[in-house]
């Protein structure tokens, strides 16, 4: 079965840094990833995706994420955070029909 | 016009009893799905259905839950008999796609901002 892995359930950076964040999922075949931005009372708000063509893709917000099939990942990234990303996001793989599996999610803190 | 809604936004419900929580999709989505998110979890697929089909339900954690869509727009999730593992966050969310191959797969999911849900 699909499953998909945050390994940082808690990121702290400061404001105007770059920032990484972890996603690995395990499926056989070409998945369908997504990352996601939930903010505290919001339903998820959808950054980016993929499913295929280059594996660099960007997203609202300012956000990008690389597709790596040799290391299973799709991490997340942003040159440099803004206070307003403090959030939790969260990886997503969809593997039917739009039947998504996600991952636990990574909170992210922004100091000032 | 206006995204996803759900109503309530917050339910308190006494063990035993039965809730039913409501979604407004998106106007025309055809697709429309329901997750369950516990506590520092992420969300976890329950149902979903195509215009008033129930087309996969594989998620519903047992027969107390029930999700509904008879007119292929609004959509009820109804559990029954609460249980205090219940309490969750329940998310709905819609796309413009059609059920099978790959074109829902890739279509976006408009999530609505959840009713939260405490059985005490």
């Amino acid at each position: 079965a699909q499953s998909v892995t945050q390994p940082d359930i808690h990121i702290t950076v400061s404001e105007g840094a770059s920032l990484e964040l972890r996603c690995n999922y395990s499926y056989g075949a070409t998945p369908y990833l997504f990352w996601y931005v939930q903010s505290p009372g919001q339903g998820l708000q959808l950054l980016l995706k993929y499913f295929s063509g280059d594996t660099l893709v960007q997203g609202i917000k300012g956000f990008e994420a690389e597709f790596k099939r040799s290391q299973s990942s799709f991490n997340l990234r942003k040159p440099s955070v803004h206070w307003s990303d403090a959030a939790e996001y969260f990886c997503a793989v969809v593997v039917s029909a739009g039947k998504s599996t996600f991952g636990d999610g990574t909170t992210l803190t922004v100091k000032p | 016009g206006a995204g996803v809604s759900q109503s309530p936004r917050y339910k308190v419900a006494k063990r035993g009893q039965d809730v039913a929580l409501r979604c407004d999709p998106i106007s025309g989505h055809v697709s429309l799905f329901w997750y369950q998110q516990a506590l520092g979890q992420g969300p976890e697929f329950l149902t979903y259905f195509q215009n008033e089909a129930q087309l996969d339900k594989s998620g519903l954690p047992s027969d107390r839950f029930f999700a509904e869509r008879p007119e292929g727009s609004v959509s009820t999730l109804k559990i029954q008999r609460t249980q205090q593992e219940d309490s969750a966050v329940y998310l709905c969310a819609s796309s413009s796609g059609l059920a099978g191959g790959t074109h829902t797969s890739t279509d976006t999911q408009y999530f609505g901002p959840g009713t939260r849900l405490t059985v005490l």
